[in-house]
């Protein structure tokens, strides 16, 4: 079985840096790509990052470029986001999802798997 | 960066209804429209892939067509669980986008 565990979520002040992680199993994490999303309360779902099966390229939306940075460690099985020059904005939740298609890549696929989310709250 | 536009962005159906929901993108993305379920609190759940494409253990109940610029989401006959909140994904071309949401609430 496939199971998502985000961690790292927290209260942190604007301008301030976070890290958060996502630890992976029931699958062979080197082999697919891995996306963050968000979700700010009561809002939609936002794409934030994604990066593929081995870790040598990256992707993030225009919000959080230059700012964030995807990294993942295969030998650990586990996915980063490290979060700096924090806003409000920021505030969410932040899930890890898995694509579908073992292709490595994150484009012309899917998230067949979610985890439950950690909560980044950015206020002074 | 492609717009992805959900219609309607709420509506009130009856368990046994037939709802459908439409998504449409600003330009084409081919088949590459997926589409997730998200009962509140809980994290979405994959229901569609590829625009049509069932994912394991989704119930028959749900269908998804289209291509180009136009997709729809149908449930063939609402149950309790499903009402939550739709959305749509394009991941023809990055940054991927969601529309901004289907919720489906008891009439």
């Amino acid at each position: 079985e496939v199971q998502l565990l985000e961690s790292g979520g927290a209260l942190v002040q604007p301008g301030g840096s976070l890290r958060l992680s996502c630890a992976a199993s029931g699958f062979t994490f080197s082999s697919y790509a891995m996306s963050w999303v968000r979700q700010a309360p009561g809002k939609g779902l936002e794409w934030v990052s994604a990066i593929i099966n081995s870790g040598g390229s990256t992707h993030y939306a225009d919000s959080v470029k230059g700012r964030f940075t995807i990294s993942r460690d295969n030998s650990k099985n586990t996915l980063y986001l490290q979060m700096n020059s924090l806003t409000a904005e920021d505030t969410a939740v932040y899930s890890c999802a898995k694509t579908g298609k073992s292709s490595g890549y994150y484009l012309y696929n899917w998230f067949d798997s979610w985890g439950q989310g950690t909560l980044v709250t950015v206020s002074s | 960066d492609i717009q992805m536009t959900q219609s309607p962005s709420s509506l009130s159906a009856s368990v046994g209804d037939r709802v459908t929901i439409t998504c449409r993108a600003s330009q084409s993305i081919s088949s590459y429209l997926n589409w997730y379920r998200q009962k509140p609190g809980r994290a979405p759940e994959l229901l569609i892939f590829a625009a049509s494409s069932s994912h394991s253990g989704v119930p028959s109940r749900f269908s998804g067509r289209g291509s180009g610029t136009a997709f729809t989401l149908s449930i063939s006959s609402l149950q309790p669980e499903d009402f939550a909140t739709y959305y749509c994904q394009q991941t023809y071309s990055s940054p991927l986008t969601f529309g901004g949401g289907t919720k489906v609430e008891i009439k």
